[in-house]
């Protein structure tokens, strides 16, 4: 059972453009969506991440949009930089106790020159 | 570097041998995870300990694997009578118990099992 669902697989965009990952979660009870970035040969790196209390945060060029009602979530790239190649995984845990972090399928994203 | 480190990075085996996989928290974290990611996948939640003491275990986690963290500090992950399926990255995480609890990963070890 995927309890998160993320699109695209992958995605292609140029410099400066922006990228738009999406995700929807299925267990109410989650109450925090980090997201992860994983570089090839690297783990997972927290990256940015929400509590379903807000519905937009933003750090620099990262922006997630959530939307409670819908049980969605989103992460833009402004602005991506050929840097920000890497996978994107979203994903769901909850605060009380320990995380264990349910993992969305990740998005290959590529910006090219 | 005081991050997570995992050894080996890479294990080729012959399916039916043992392996056995190390991971080094950070270290003054107490927590400690183990995920697995194959191709293509978000990592899945194998295991968790809090301190020495395994308090969950996933249902992926058959009885041919066991972990292991003795005196709460790293932690060893055995997989006896590998199995082809079992080709995939284990992954190890750790954090520290607190309200802005945040998991950092080690680079994995990937095991190919031909």
């Amino acid at each position: 059972q995927q309890q998160v669902k993320q699109s695209p697989q992958s995605l292609i965009v140029q410099k400066g453009g922006i990228s738009i990952i999406n995700c929807a979660y299925e267990n109410t009870a989650f109450d925090y969506f980090p997201w992860y970035q994983q570089f090839p040969g690297k783990g997972p790196a927290l990256l940015i991440a929400i509590r379903p209390d807000v519905s937009e945060k933003k750090e620099g060029r990262f922006t997630i949009s959530f939307n409670k009602s819908a049980k969605q979530f989103s992460l833009h790239i402004m602005d991506s930089q050929p840097g920000d190649s890497a996978t994107y995984f979203c994903a769901a845990t909850f605060r009380g106790g320990y995380q264990k972090v349910t993992f969305g399928t990740g998005t290959k994203l590529q910006v090219i020159p | 570097d005081t991050g997570v480190s995992q050894n080996p990075r890479h294990k080729i085996t012959k399916r039916g041998q043992n392996v056995t996989f190390r991971c080094d928290p950070i270290s003054e974290h107490n927590r400690l995870y183990w995920y697995r990611q194959t191709l293509g996948q978000g990592p899945e939640f194998l295991t968790y300990f809090q301190n020495e003491a395994q308090l969950e275990k996933s249902r992926l986690l058959s009885d041919r694997f066991s972990a292991e963290r003795p005196k709460g500090s790293f932690s060893t992950l055995e997989i006896q009578r590998t199995e082809q399926g079992d080709s995939a990255m284990y992954l190890c995480a750790s954090s520290q118990q607190g309200t802005q609890e945040t998991q950092y990963f080690g680079p994995g070890t990937r095991l190919l099992v031909l």
